[in-house]
């Protein structure tokens, strides 16, 4: 049964980048069947898809955080990571990986529900 | 951006009632939509997706409906164990993939 963990520093300083990673086991990264995602819920809101990445290196992300995301994969190590720059207090939020299935359209790729999650991680952007 | 809203943003119900939650789309989703379930301190967990397939090991009383714009998640006998927070979330019109603001089920 596949599962994620997430790991990184729980304190980051504004202005600085925020780095974590995801670790996957269980199960393959290499998978050709899934997108790895990042969300993140602010503290008592509603969650926020941050972007996803195929293990190819095909990454998509959300409109509103794409000029300071970046999210990599390491199959090797079966981990992908997200760094995000220039952080913010609005930054602060619990930080969930997710597995995300994929499927096909006449050669178009789409994503499904995200079907599983790791525990998540509580980021802190303060001084 | 497609714009997801839940409804109602509290819901007071008794165990073994029905419980009703409601997410409109502010354009068509076709059936291209989730819901998650959320405790306290826990990360969100898949209940259904393409709008009314249960995901993997989620009970019978759990259902979903609708297409386009307008969506129901039904639990048809609170267990104690489903009050929560409940999500929704489209995955046809993409970038980005959003969520409803949740539903608080509470007990009544």
């Amino acid at each position: 049964q596949v599962q994620l963990q997430e790991s990184g520093p729980g304190l980051v300083t504004p202005s600085q980048n925020l780095s974590l990673n995801c670790n996957v086991s269980g199960g393959s990264i290499s998978s050709g069947a899934y997108y790895w995602s990042w969300n993140r819920q602010h503290p008592g809101k509603g969650l926020e898809w941050v972007g996803f990445i195929h293990y190819s290196g095909s990454t998509f992300y959300n409109p509103s955080l794409r000029s300071r995301v970046t999210i990599s994969v390491d199959t090797s190590k079966m981990q992908f990571s997200l760094k995000l720059s220039s952080v913010t207090a609005a930054d602060t939020a619990v930080y969930y990986c997710a597995r995300v299935k994929r499927y096909s359209i006449e050669g178009v790729w789409y994503p499904y529900a995200f079907d599983i999650w790791g525990q998540g991680i509580t980021v802190t952007v303060s001084s | 951006e497609i714009v997801m809203t839940q409804s109602p943003a509290t819901l007071s119900v008794s165990p073994g009632e029905r419980a009703t939650l409601s997410c409109r789309a502010s354009e068509s989703v076709s059936s291209n939509l989730a819901w998650y379930q959320q405790k306290p301190g826990q990360a969100p967990r898949l209940l259904i997706y393409s709008a009314s397939t249960r995901a993997t090991n989620i009970p019978a009383r759990f259902s979903g409906s609708g297409s386009g714009t307008e969506f129901t998640l039904t639990i048809s006998s609170l267990q104690s164990e489903d009050f929560a927070v409940y999500y929704c979330q489209q995955y046809d019109n993409w970038p980005p993939i959003t969520f409803g603001q949740g539903t608080r089920l509470e007990i009544k």
